[in-house]
């Protein structure tokens, strides 16, 4: 079993859809959650961050994470073409860990 | 707003030589981090540094790789002798101190290594 699963898409949805992407991951250890925008040739830029369960908000951006289902979403509402890139989630066990990365998912906004 | 540099952007290299890939980590961050991505691939923990030496590293960092933080300022990732299996975006990414710097790892752009 891989450590932290993501499905590659491609994901396409219209412009001003709600976008839900999500994780699995089998260590039950990972205490710190992040999702991280990536775009072609270019390094993963921090988007969301997360420190055990719950849910965490920032503009039209909410991560939420289900540690007992060792489960974890990024929604974006209102999505716009310009947020189509990688979405990478990402996860590690102790605060100055290694990043165990997802495969990451494309997502295409569609104008 | 403070960021990670790396140079170059892209480095071509014939198999066997030596290759050395260059971080400006944000200033006063004390955490190092060097992961690299097969085009294709998730990204992947090479290395980790922190008060002058190596805290962890991946199966990946074997012997032909080494890391070293040669001033105040610089970081860098050294593959002696490469291999056509090298080929991949290296991306360098530090981070704070303290409890508010949680984990939060910044990445640079990355070099891309394409070894002929």
């Amino acid at each position: 079993q891989k450590e932290v699963e993501q499905d590659p898409g491609p994901l396409s949805v219209p412009e001003g859809a709600i976008v839900s992407l999500n994780c699995t991951y089998s260590n039950s250890a990972f205490q710190y959650f992040m999702w991280y925008r990536q775009y072609s040739r270019k390094g993963p830029e921090l988007l969301m961050y997360t420190y055990s369960s719950g849910n965490k908000e920032d503009g039209r951006f909410t991560a939420q994470v289900d540690k007992s289902s060792k489960y974890i979403s990024l929604f974006i509402r209102d999505s716009q073409p310009s947020d189509s890139a990688t979405y990478l989630c990402a996860m590690s066990v102790n605060r100055d860990d290694k990043i165990i990365f997802g495969k990451g998912t494309r997502l295409h906004i569609l104008p | 707003e403070p960021e990670v540099t790396q140079t170059p952007s892209h480095q071509v290299t014939q198999m066997g030589q030596e290759v050395i890939l260059r971080c400006v980590p944000i200033s006063n961050h004390l955490y190092f981090y060097w992961y690299r991505q097969i085009l294709g691939q998730k990204v992947e923990f090479l290395v980790s540094f922190y008060n002058n030496e190596i805290s962890e590293k991946s199966e990946i960092f074997d012997d032909q790789f080494s890391v070293e933080r040669p001033d105040g300022s610089n970081f860098t990732l050294k593959i002696r002798s490469t291999k056509l299996e090298d080929s991949a975006m290296y991306f360098c990414a530090s981070r704070g101190a303290g409890v508010e710097a949680k984990n939060i790892q910044y990445f640079g752009a990355g070099t891309r290594l394409s070894v002929l």
